[in-house]
């Protein structure tokens, strides 16, 4: 079975610019969820999609945005790049929205810099 | 604002030895607390978690403890090998409506001598 799938693996951006990640959650998930890594700031909740539906999102400014498509798969996007956007950019997928016993699984990230 | 703390931020344990991890939350509505391991350029991967309603949980070599009142959990690595090493998160989220919805603690990184 397949895992989370995130691509791609590495990204070079300049200040300015806007970056679309993508990220397809294991076969039969429905909820997908990410997150930034920084090792300032820790792991960090960015938003939560179930559905094609934003249920949750992170404080986080309005250059973060994502979307769910039909198939499960999703997309952020970050527009005009900062030098702090520099991550390591997560997606975790379950199989149900709530249920908290429901195991999350994550996959390798985005890792992203911003030059 | 950090909701949950986590203490050491490293730690260095020789083979066979007990490791333990520390963590506070501030939250009184976090019901779920589970604990990811992440090696160098993976994500986070779940190894234990534990509800409130029980004080201790284990699953072969990991356990939490839990304590409520003090609203404290800590993870107990017995028997550490060096495969251990990795950094560990513990986490918190609350309610069915939280989703996915994680907060963090800062992270340990654990090394397990030889």
């Amino acid at each position: 079975k397949a895992g989370v799938t995130q691509t791609p693996r590495y990204l070079i951006k300049t200040r300015g610019q806007q970056v679309t990640l993508s990220c397809s959650p294991i076969s039969g998930h429905r909820s997908v969820s990410w997150y930034q890594q920084t090792p300032g700031q820790g792991l960090q909740f960015l938003f939560e999609y179930f559905s094609e539906t934003q249920r949750n999102k992170g404080n986080f400014p309005g250059r973060f945005s994502g979307r769910q498509f039909s198939n499960s798969r999703s997309e952020m996007n970050v527009s005009t790049l900062e030098l702090g956007d520099s991550a390591l950019y997560l997606c975790a997928s379950k199989k149900f929205v709530g249920g908290t016993n429901e195991k999350l699984f994550f996959g390798s990230g985005t890792q992203l810099s911003v030059l | 604002q950090q909701q949950v703390k986590q203490s050491p931020q490293s730690l260095i344990v020789q083979k066979g030895g007990i490791s333990i991890i520390n963590c506070a939350y501030e939250n009184t509505a976090f019901d779920y607390f589970p604990w990811y391991q992440q090696f160098p350029g993976k994500g986070p991967a779940l190894l234990i978690a534990i509800r409130p309603d029980v004080s201790e949980k284990k699953e072969g070599r990991f356990t939490i403890s839990f304590n409520k009142s003090a609203k404290q959990f800590s993870l107990h690595i017995m028997d550490s090998q060096p495969g251990d090493s990795a950094t560990y998160f513990c986490a918190a989220s609350r309610g069915n409506n939280a989703g996915n919805m994680l907060t963090f603690g800062g992270g340990t990184r654990l090394m397990v001598k030889p």
